[in-house]
């Protein structure tokens, strides 16, 4: 099974403090998903970037897939409280789609 | 709006029982998937369906079984549950052919204790 990796694993931080979450694979993917999850609720997707170097930006969070398509990273600019839960990154492994491991974050008013 | 609903959204249980745990989903998505949440290893994927009939092994499917008799669920039974099966146990549900771009819609979860 291929496998995402993701770091930090947990992150604590100030409002207003930036901070970036790395999703890792030594695999090639033709896409790659970020989703997040509030507690007691599913995940829900925030961005799917798809050509190598791409980058979307969503309000405050910075998206960027790797040239080489194996990597990702999630940049936010100033984080709030409201940005509090856990960060997914996910590839689909033909048609399955595989999660990382998670990213907890927990931002401190 | 449409949305995808699980029940119960807490069980707890003992070992060797049946439990079955239910899904619904009113987007009329002909994907459905069912996914195990445990610490240290994400999200990890039981059993999928791409349509009424259609069944498939995932990742992690023993002791678990799925039926597919309508569009709208995919009710997931554990045979006889076993306390490794303790977990939070999502739901969900995509559209079109499944591949590089589908979006997967989640369910709240449903958080399983077996004691």
């Amino acid at each position: 099974t291929q496998l995402l990796e993701q770091s930090p694993q947990f992150l604590s931080i100030q409002e207003g403090e930036n901070l970036t979450v790395y999703c890792n694979s030594s695999s090639v993917f033709s896409s790659l998903q970020w989703y997040r999850q509030e507690p007691g609720e599913g995940p829900v997707l925030l961005v799917t970037v798809v050509t190598g170097g791409e980058v979307k930006k969503l309000k405050r969070l910075t998206f960027q897939f790797g040239d080489a398509r194996k990597d990702s990273s999630l940049h936010i600019t100033a984080a709030q409280p409201g940005d509090t839960g856990l960060y997914l990154c996910a590839a689909y492994n033909t048609d399955k789609l595989i999660f990382g491991t998670g990213t907890r974050l927990q931002v401190f008013p | 709006d449409a949305e995808i609903t699980q029940s119960p959204r807490h069980k707890i249980t003992e070992t060797g029982r049946q439990v079955t745990l239910a899904c619904h989903q009113t987007w009329n998505h002909n994907n459905m998937f069912w996914y195990r949440q445990d610490l240290g290893h994400g999200l990890r994927l039981i059993h999928y369906s791409y349509g009424v009939h259609d069944t498939n092994k995932g990742e992690v499917s023993d002791g678990y079984s799925v039926s597919r008799s309508n569009t709208e669920d995919l009710p997931l039974t554990l045979e006889s549950a076993a306390s490794s099966q303790t977990s939070v146990y999502f739901c969900a549900s995509s559209e079109g052919f499944v591949g590089s771009y589908n979006e997967q819609f989640f369910g709240p979860g449903t958080r399983l204790t077996v004691l």
